[in-house]
């Protein structure tokens, strides 16, 4: 199974940060990944889909780039509702498989 | 409105066997793959299961293997999870998701399996 390695496992910032989480393939799968926000009690939220693209309703500042094994999320300005527990996903092939998860807290 | 709800959760005993449920609304449900993710109590998700459209595509995590088993009935637009043999480790929050071209882009709010003695 791909393995999906993330980075960091928890951070601390301030509103208004730029804040960028990265999220590492065991091997190659094109941009087929995704990224999604979790808050406590809530099911999960898709934000990022293939590598890069904004998925509908998510807001601007949420960005993804990277292709074959290196991922990237960006949030460009954190803003208050933006803590919580982010995941990325790869669907490339069966098994499916998430990275570990990073928790954005406030600093 | 795309509505995924989930049932037949509880608690059971390690060994015992459940089978949960999705039943979906709101989209042509036999236009889209589906999947089953699964998050213990204070833990990360783990994607457990997926079928394709017409069940000819199945997959699962490997620790589910032999005792899970996904299925679903277009014409009652509904997504099963069969368990069996279940263990302490299978405890947790069952979501049900659909797959589209985007991913897993709409989520049930779960249903709670507890595999305890």
């Amino acid at each position: 199974a791909i393995q999906l390695t993330q980075s960091p496992s928890s951070l601390s910032a301030f509103v208004g940060d730029r804040v960028n989480i990265t999220c590492r393939a065991s091997q190659g799968i094109g941009n087929e990944l995704g990224w999604y926000q979790q808050k406590p009690g809530k099911a999960p939220n898709l934000l990022i889909h293939a590598a890069s693209s904004l998925q509908s309703g998510a807001p601007s500042r949420f960005s993804g780039s990277g292709s074959g094994t290196d991922f990237t999320l960006t949030i460009s300005s954190l803003q208050p509702e933006d803590f919580a527990t982010y995941y990325c996903l790869q669907d490339y092939n069966y098994p499916w498989t998430f990275g570990q998860g990073t928790k954005v807290d406030i600093k | 409105e795309v509505q995924l709800v989930e049932s037949g959760g509880g608690v059971v005993r390690p060994g015992g066997s459940l089978r949960l449920s999705c039943a979906a609304s709101g989209f042509s449900f036999d236009d889209y793959a589906m999947s089953w993710v699964r998050q213990g109590p204070g833990k990360g998700l783990e994607w457990v299961s997926g079928i394709n459209w017409n069940s000819g595509s199945t997959g699962y995590v490997d620790s589910v293997k032999g005792r899970f088993t996904i299925s679903r009935d277009n014409a009652k637009n509904s997504l099963y999870l069969q368990m069996n043999s279940l263990r302490a480790e299978d405890t947790a929050l069952y979501y049900c998701a659909r797959a589209s071209a985007a991913g897993l882009d709409y989520w049930g709010q779960g249903t709670l399996v507890i595999v305890s003695s």
